[in-house]
């Protein structure tokens, strides 16, 4: 059982459409990220949160907005997404106070994007 | 830059067989070394670590020693089994910083 809980585990939306994927971990890391992974290729990263408050974010589109609510929950909101940014959307966290610690991902959120 | 190079897959081998998936980094100063690994349908696992030059990351009969003068952390296994066949990540974070760099992915087929 992974630690680290995404929801939900599949999302069909519209171009049009707006909604959340949530991500929630108890094991007290001050770390989240946001990653996206395409089909048959690594994680590329997105965005990163370090006490609750967005330290990285990669160039991302305006379409996805992240959000740390509290130390435990991420967010990342959707709207007017395209038809390329259907992925497999993976949070992660760790403990984050050096370099050394492993990333502990959830098992994603599978988007389709029609 | 930083960077991670791993062996292209897929690799297919018979069960009980040795494995080998070589990983070979660029990067500056001291990093952390990492293998995580994807089965179908989920999301990356930890498999081992490694922080220090010479150090051996271990866990499910798997292995990888951090190589500095090789710049290297090959991932080895004895007998594989069918339950191993997943896609395997290569990847290294330099210290006090949030990101990881991963390689592009090694695909392993386990044939019973």
């Amino acid at each position: 059982d992974t630690e680290v809980t995404q929801t939900p585990k599949h999302l069909v939306m519209g171009m049009t459409n707006k909604k959340s994927l949530k991500c929630e971990q108890h094991m007290g890391h001050r770390a989240m990220y946001w990653y996206k992974q395409k089909a048959k290729k690594p994680p590329e990263l997105m965005f990163v949160y370090s006490y609750e408050k967005l330290s990285i974010n990669e160039s991302v589109p305006s379409r996805f907005s992240p959000e740390c609510p509290n130390s435990s929950l991420l967010n990342l909101h959707l709207h007017a997404l395209q038809p390329e940014d259907s992925a497999l959307y993976l949070c992660a966290s760790s403990r984050g106070e050096t370099g050394n610690q492993p990333q502990h991902f959830g098992d994603g959120t599978r988007l389709s994007i029609l | 830059g930083n960077s991670v190079t791993q062996m292209e897959g897929p690799v297919t081998l018979s069960e009980e067989a040795f494995l080998t998936i070589n990983c070979t980094y660029t990067a500056t100063g001291y990093p952390s070394l990492f293998w995580y690994v994807q089965y179908p349908g989920e999301g990356l696992q930890l498999l081992l670590k490694a922080t220090k030059a010479d150090d051996k990351g271990s866990n499910k009969g798997f292995e990888a020693t951090y190589r500095k003068e090789t710049t290297s952390f090959h991932l080895e296994k004895g007998s594989v089994q069918v339950s191993d066949s997943a896609v395997y990540f290569c990847a290294l974070s330099r210290n006090r910083d949030d990101k990881i760099i991963f390689g592009k992915g090694t695909r392993l087929h386990i044939l019973p």
